[in-house]
């Protein structure tokens, strides 16, 4: 497609069920990134693939979040036992391979709500 | 720790006046930045970077300094038009590839 594709756009969920959350990338782009921004909060990092390297989980807060990326290109972020400060906007972002930053495209977030 | 700041969570400016918006930064690793805008129910957009070579990059209406030796960058806006309206981002990168360092936002709004 044109651009990063999220989906859903927006989620909600009671406190304790799984979510996840898909990123379409744009078509050959290698790396992909998941953010998540908190209500008055900046973007903050989650992980991050780059082709067939191992991702980088650095920014997970906590074991109850994990990601995969399938064939390079659909990633998938799976909440588990959803608590009440998971909720926030995700977003997405592709980009070719090596660049800095200014190659970055994102998607337009998916919004979850726990309750 | 956060590693990039964006001390003014909102500034409000007259159409036609500059805009400036500031950032800070701890970790002296980071080579490259960049500044995104994003609209509500939107990803952010990239708007201007600059390198760390560098100490002013400009484009259209937009210019980008950074001072090393204070570790503070800025974006200027001039002159500010009614759809700068915007949530902006400053981020930064220690090297190609890795992961960006956000700050927390700046929210701009111009009024006509």
């Amino acid at each position: 497609g044109a651009g990063v594709s999220q989906s859903p756009s927006n989620k909600v969920t009671e406190k304790g069920k799984d979510v996840e959350l898909r990123c379409d990338p744009i078509s050959g782009h290698t790396a992909l990134y998941w953010y998540r921004q908190s209500l008055g909060q900046g973007l903050e990092f989650l992980i991050y693939f780059q082709g067939n390297s191992a991702p980088d989980k650095s920014g997970l807060p906590s074991d109850r979040f994990s990601a995969e990326r399938t064939g390079g290109s659909v990633s998938t972020l799976t909440i588990q036992r959803t608590q009440q400060e998971d909720s926030a906007v995700y977003l997405c972002a592709s980009s070719p391979a090596y660049t800095y930053g200014d190659g970055y495209t994102f998607g337009s977030g998916t919004r979850l709500t726990v309750v | 720790d956060q590693q990039v700041k964006q001390n003014s969570p909102s500034l409000s400016v007259q159409e036609g006046r500059i805009s400036i918006l500031n950032c800070d930064y701890t970790n002296s690793m980071f080579d490259y930045f960049l500044w995104y805008k994003k609209y509500p129910a939107e990803g952010p957009t990239f708007l201007i970077s600059i390198s760390s070579i560098k100490d002013k990059n400009e484009d259209g209406r937009f210019t980008v300094f950074l001072n090393k030796s204070a570790k503070h960058l800025s974006l200027h806006i001039v002159p500010s038009q009614p759809g700068d309206s915007a949530v902006y981002f400053c981020a930064a990168s220690g090297n190609a590839g890795n992961m960006l360092t956000f700050g927390g936002g700046t929210r701009l709004m111009v009024k006509p």
